[in-house]
């Protein structure tokens, strides 16, 4: 079975420093890998995906993402963060149907 | 353009009543998935829609659950004899058939007291 870990559960960051949260996912099979932000109050959209090729995976607001597969790792980062970043980020998994396996979430609070 | 439109946005309900969840995904998506996100979690998988049927509901986590897309569009979750631990929000979320990117809805808050 999919599983999908998130390490840290809560971030604050000042204006302008860089972010890096942690994905790791266990699973054998060939693996669809995906981040989600939840802004507040507003719904769930997707900021980048992997699915094969290049392991470094640009998405919107300026993040990426680095699928390492020797260490089960699909991390976040933003080399700057803005305060309109503050959110809920979630690590997921997607299997064939795309039916989607979320990690638990970070919740990032970015102070001015 | 309008998004998945979930209905209501939220609902109170007795411990032991029956409820039911809307979900209007995207026009032309064929592809309708229900989470349930209780608080401090990720969303939980709970039941995926291929056209008109079920293709994968292995994420209801008992037969009080049932969800149904009689036409291919809608999809409705219900709820029997509601417990307490069934409070979350219910996220849906559709995808057109070939794209990877499952759009999701506002989500309908459950709170069974």
């Amino acid at each position: 079975a999919q599983s999908v870990s998130q390490h840290n559960h809560h971030v604050i960051l000042s204006e302008a420093a860089s972010l890096e949260l942690g994905c790791n996912y266990s699973y054998g099979g060939t693996v669809n890998l995906f981040w989600y932000v939840q802004y507040p109050g507003q719904h769930l959209q997707l900021l980048l995906k992997y699915f094969s090729g290049d392991p470094l995976v640009k998405g919107i607001k300026g993040f990426e993402a680095e699928f390492i597969k020797s260490k089960f790792s699909f991390n976040l980062r933003k080399p700057s963060v803005q305060w309109s970043d503050t959110a809920e980020y979630f690590c997921a998994v997607g299997n064939s149907g795309y039916a989607l396996n979320f990690g638990k979430g970070t919740s990032l609070l970015v102070t001015p | 353009g309008a998004g998945v439109s979930q209905t209501p946005s939220n609902k109170v309900t007795e411990k032991g009543k029956y409820v039911e969840l809307r979900c209007d995904p995207i026009s032309g998506h064929t592809a309708l998935y229900w989470y349930r996100q209780s608080l401090g979690q990720g969303p939980e998988f709970l039941i995926y829609f291929q056209g008109t049927g079920a293709a994968d509901d292995s994420g209801l986590p008992n037969d009080r659950f049932f969800a149904v897309r009689p036409e291919g569009s809608v999809s409705t979750l219900k709820i029997q004899r509601t417990e307490r631990g069934d409070s979350a929000v219910y996220l849906c979320a559709s995808k057109k058939q070939g794209d990877t990117e499952a759009f999701f809805g506002q989500g309908t808050r459950l709170t069974v007291v």
